[in-house]
């Protein structure tokens, strides 16, 4: 069965530290992955994704993400956090033509 | 370019009424996807239109929901009548080409008290 899993639900950091945000999949066919970021009273805005390719993908906002394939992951990295990247943030994994299947979100606070 | 636009942003309705929200894609795109978040839980799957017709229907939760999407413009979800487990923020989504990522609206929070 398709399935996404964050498993960090919330996660505090300091403004300028490093960020790395989890995601670990189960999908049957080749993954098209995907990072979401929703901040406050917005939709959701596509961060990146990842198709096939190099297995490091660059984002917007300074964002990236690696796919391990061994591990069944997609964690999201930034090397320093700006307060204004406070929002939570959804993995999602999807094939071609289909639907996603999400993971339950992470949220982000950053403090000072 | 406008983005994905949902309609009304919130919505408070007693349970037994009947709602409709609305999704109007960016313009050109032939795929829309409708999605549901229950508060704490994960982003769910309901359907997927390819332009007017129904792709894939299999996250609709029961017959209370309907979709539709006339001329493959803009699409609506009505829910009738509403039951307290129906409150959640509804997403549109849509998209040129299929599996490239979606562009997502707002969202819609409803509440069935």
């Amino acid at each position: 069965a398709q399935s996404v899993t964050q498993p960090d639900i919330h996660i505090t950091v300091s403004e300028g530290a490093s960020l790395e945000l989890r995601c670990n999949y189960s999908y049957g066919a080749t993954p098209y992955l995907f990072w979401y970021v929703q901040s406050p009273g917005q939709g959701l805005q596509l961060l990146l994704k990842y198709f096939s390719g190099d297995t490091l993908v660059q984002g917007i906002k300074g964002f990236e993400a690696e796919f391990k394939r061994s591990q069944s992951s997609f964690n999201l990295r930034k090397p320093s956090v700006h307060w204004s990247d406070a929002a939570e943030y959804f993995c999602a994994v999807g094939s071609h033509g289909n639907q996603f299947y999400f993971g339950t979100g992470t949220s982000l606070t950053v403090i000072p | 370019e406008a983005g994905v636009t949902q309609f009304p942003s919130h919505s408070v309705i007693e349970k037994g009424q009947t709602v409709t929200l609305r999704c109007d894609p960016i313009s050109g795109h032939d795929n829309l996807y409708w999605y549901r978040r229950v508060m704490g839980k994960e982003i769910k799957f309901l359907l997927h239109f390819v332009k007017e017709s129904k792709q894939d229907e299999s996250g609709m939760p029961n017959n209370r929901f309907l979709a539709e999407r006339t001329g493959g413009t803009y699409s609506t979800l009505k829910v009738q009548p509403a039951e307290l487990e129906d409150s959640g923020v509804y997403f549109c989504a849509s998209s040129q080409a299929t599996g490239g990522g979606a562009f997502f609206g707002q969202g819609t929070r409803l509440t069935v008290v």
